[in-house]
């Protein structure tokens, strides 16, 4: 099984400022199509999680352009250009290359 | 708009069964591969299965903690996916999402039905 290490657990930020969320892959995601299926979902408290990023650095519909994707093979990172308050929650690394797997959550808070 | 609704959650003692149903809405269901990912209360999230759309091939796949006790299945006429879960242990108690799949992950998801497994 592919195993996805996020890190760090926890992320205190400051508002305004930029924030960044590395995932390693226990192998290689770039698929037999040429395709590297690397998803980044957020989970603010109480909701159900949403997809930010799909195929590495691809924005879902309605993402605020403040997230961005980055990374190949099998280190990947999510970065937040700005914070805002409404970032506040657990972000996950999925992926799709292998069967699907999660990685174990970063928690992005206000310091 | 999409809709995913599920249902069927609940209490269920360790051994039994309970099946889960996701109603789907706002997209064509029949075309879509179809996914059940959960969460246990303060965990990270796991996939359970998926199955896929029948234009390619209708199969489904599991993951290795609930393979040969959990069934996928769907009904395209009622635009509804389904999760039987036999043989249920306490470690499978969770919120589980319906989830479509595209560009390799899961894109739309349920608001999440709470199973609890627990004598």
């Amino acid at each position: 099984d592919v195993v996805m290490t996020q890190s760090p657990l926890s992320l205190p930020v400051t508002l305004g400022q930029p924030a960044s969320i590395s995932c390693r892959s226990s192998q290689s995601l770039v698929y037999s199509d040429g395709n590297t299926y690397l998803n980044w979902f957020q989970q603010r408290p109480g909701q159900s999680p949403r997809r930010l990023i799909y195929k590495v650095s691809n924005r879902d519909s309605g993402v605020p352009d403040r997230f961005s994707g980055s990374g190949s093979g099998t280190d990947f990172t999510l970065k937040i250009s700005r914070v805002e308050a409404e970032d506040v929650g657990v972000y996950y690394c999925m992926q799709g290359t292998h069967w699907l797997t999660f990685g174990g959550g970063t928690k992005v808070e206000i310091k | 708009e999409m809709q995913l609704v599920e249902s069927g959650g609940g209490l269920v003692k360790p051994g039994g069964s309970l099946r889960l149903s996701c109603a789907a809405s706002g997209f064509t269901f029949s075309n879509a591969w179809m996914s059940w990912v959960r969460q246990a209360s303060g965990k990270g999230l796991e996939w359970v299965g998926r199955i896929k759309r029948k234009i390619d091939g209708g199969t489904t796949d599991y993951a290795a903690p609930v393979k040969g006790r959990f069934t996928i299945s769907r009904d395209d006429s009622k635009n509804t996916l389904y999760l039987q879960m036999n043989s249920l242990k306490t470690e499978d108690t969770a919120v589980y999402y319906c989830v479509t799949e595209s560009n390799g992950g899961p894109d739309y998801w349920g608001q999440g039905t709470l199973v609890t497994v627990s004598s």
